[in-house]
């Protein structure tokens, strides 16, 4: 079973300048995630995606960062302009996760698989 | 909100010894999960370990086990007979067992590195 893939593995720029990420995650997932690691951090939630809508973005810096999920599959992370402060790595995550049902009913463990994640370094 | 805890930024252990990763969490709910995952140098977050928090019985896994105290809302990691292959982070992590989309999500802690002498 393949992965999800992420690309590309590092990126270098300069702050002000635009950066995009790539990931593909496993076939028939349906929920898709962006996180982002900064040094010595745990992972943060930027946004989730489930099929093609958006569940959550709560915590995506959206005067910079914006996502998209073309037609549920593949996303693109983006950040324009960048800052000094967005340096991190940036994890991409899926899950089979189906549609919820009602509010309330409990959840099956649902397993997440990560990719190697995108180093990003802003100078 | 929910929020988790690791307190220690770094462990080391010898080779064949056994460790212990420590985590606590603050939550208002009864229902959720606990996991345990490991990043190498390779950044690809491996899960090692999970508890659902209905059950009494702590997890295990082959040379991993859990100490999970609800009361306290503590949830440790132990790893017995050491192998270098287990030098990496260990992140604990947890998820709310609410079916509601945005709740699927998990919440880190930052982390702790743990090194393993030969």
């Amino acid at each position: 079973e393949a992965g999800v893939a992420q690309s590309p593995r590092y990126k270098i720029i300069e702050k002000r300048q635009s950066v995009a990420f790539w990931c593909n995650p496993i076939s028939g997932h349906a929920t898709l995630y962006w996180y982002q690691q900064i040094l010595g951090q745990g992972p943060k939630l930027l946004i989730q995606f489930q099929n093609n809508g958006v569940v959550d973005d709560s915590q995506l810096p959206k005067d910079r960062f914006s996502a998209e999920r073309l037609k549920g599959v593949d996303s693109t992370l983006k950040i324009q302009p960048a800052k000094l402060e967005d340096s991190a790595v940036y994890l991409c995550a899926s899950s089979l996760y189906p549609p919820p049902p009602p509010l309330g009913a409990v959840a099956t463990n649902e397993k997440l698989f990560f990719g190697s994640g995108t180093q990003l370094s802003v100078l | 909100a929910q929020t988790v805890t690791q307190s220690q930024p770094e462990m080391s252990v010898q080779e064949a010894e056994t460790v212990t990763l420590s985590c606590t969490y603050d939550t208002s709910e009864s229902d959720y999960y606990l996991f345990w995952y490991k990043q190498p140098p390779s950044r690809q977050m491996i899960l090692v370990i999970r508890q659902e928090a209905y059950k009494q019985q702590n997890a295990t896994e082959n040379r991993f086990s859990v100490n999970f105290q609800k009361a306290a809302k503590s949830f440790s990691l132990k790893i017995s007979d050491s192998q270098l292959g287990d030098a990496a982070m260990y992140f604990c992590a947890y998820r709310s067992a609410l079916w509601a989309g945005a709740n699927s999500k998990l919440t880190f802690g930052k982390g702790i590195t743990l090194s393993v002498r030969p």
